[in-house]
């Protein structure tokens, strides 16, 4: 099965850019038309939704969220990043065989 | 306004069993994929499994870690969206979410329910 690895915490300052990779081979090339989506968590909430198919926001999301993938690393980019932004990122990703989570990046805006 | 309420969580000891049921509202629910994750006390999201619609043959896939103690089953009549969990671990303790994960922007949770594996 594939693994969706990502760093288990980033911390920025508050304006400054937060960036959060996820590496595997849970990422295909384009051909293959395989998606990286980006959950938010905070504590004691259901997860939602920041960003999907690699770089889009979903509406009400704020414009310093960003979303990118080369082929094997997708990244979550939040530019000036605020003090509530500070929460768990997972990415995700899918195949015929099942859906695959990383482990999810702690996000500490301070 | 799509909902996802589960229910059926608690305490249960080692080696029993529950289910866990979750209605769904606001949506053509006999056209989605349904999933189960979990999520441990301060650990990471965790996929169970899921089950497609029935014009996809309603097949159900599971994670390892779950395969041959849980099965996912659906009513599409009721909205209704199942997991019978058997033969529970402490390892099994967790949040369960009911989810449609994203199709697109589409992405709908429920609110999740504990289910806590002790003796």
């Amino acid at each position: 099965s594939y693994e969706l690895t990502q760093p288990p915490s980033v911390s920025v300052s508050p304006g400054q850019t937060a960036r959060i990779t996820c590496s595997g081979d849970a990422l295909p090339p384009k051909y293959e038309t395989k998606f990286a989506y980006w959950y938010q968590q905070k504590s004691g909430r259901a997860p939602a939704l920041v960003i999907y198919e690699d770089s889009k926001r979903p509406s009400g999301i704020p414009e310093r969220f960003s979303g990118s993938n080369s082929g094997t690393v997708a990244t979550l980019t939040i530019s000036g990043a605020q003090v509530e932004d500070e929460a768990d990122y997972y990415c995700y990703s899918t195949d015929s065989s099942g859906v695959f989570f990383g482990g999810g990046t702690k996000l500490t805006v301070l | 306004e799509v909902q996802l309420v589960e229910s059926g969580g608690g305490l249960v000891k080692p080696g029993g069993s529950l289910r866990l049921s979750c209605a769904a509202s606001g949506f053509t629910f006999s056209n989605a994929w349904m999933h189960w994750v979990r999520q441990a006390p301060g650990k990471g999201l965790e996929w169970v499994g899921r089950i497609k619609r029935k014009i996809d043959g309603g097949t159900t896939d599971l994670a390892a870690p779950v395969r041959g103690r849980f099965s996912i089953s659906r009513d599409d009549s009721k909205k209704m969206l199942y997991l019978q969990m058997n033969s529970l671990k402490t390892d099994d303790t967790a949040v369960y979410y009911c989810t449609t994960l994203p199709v697109g922007v589409n992405d709908n949770w429920g609110q999740g329910t504990l289910v806590t594996v002790s003796s």
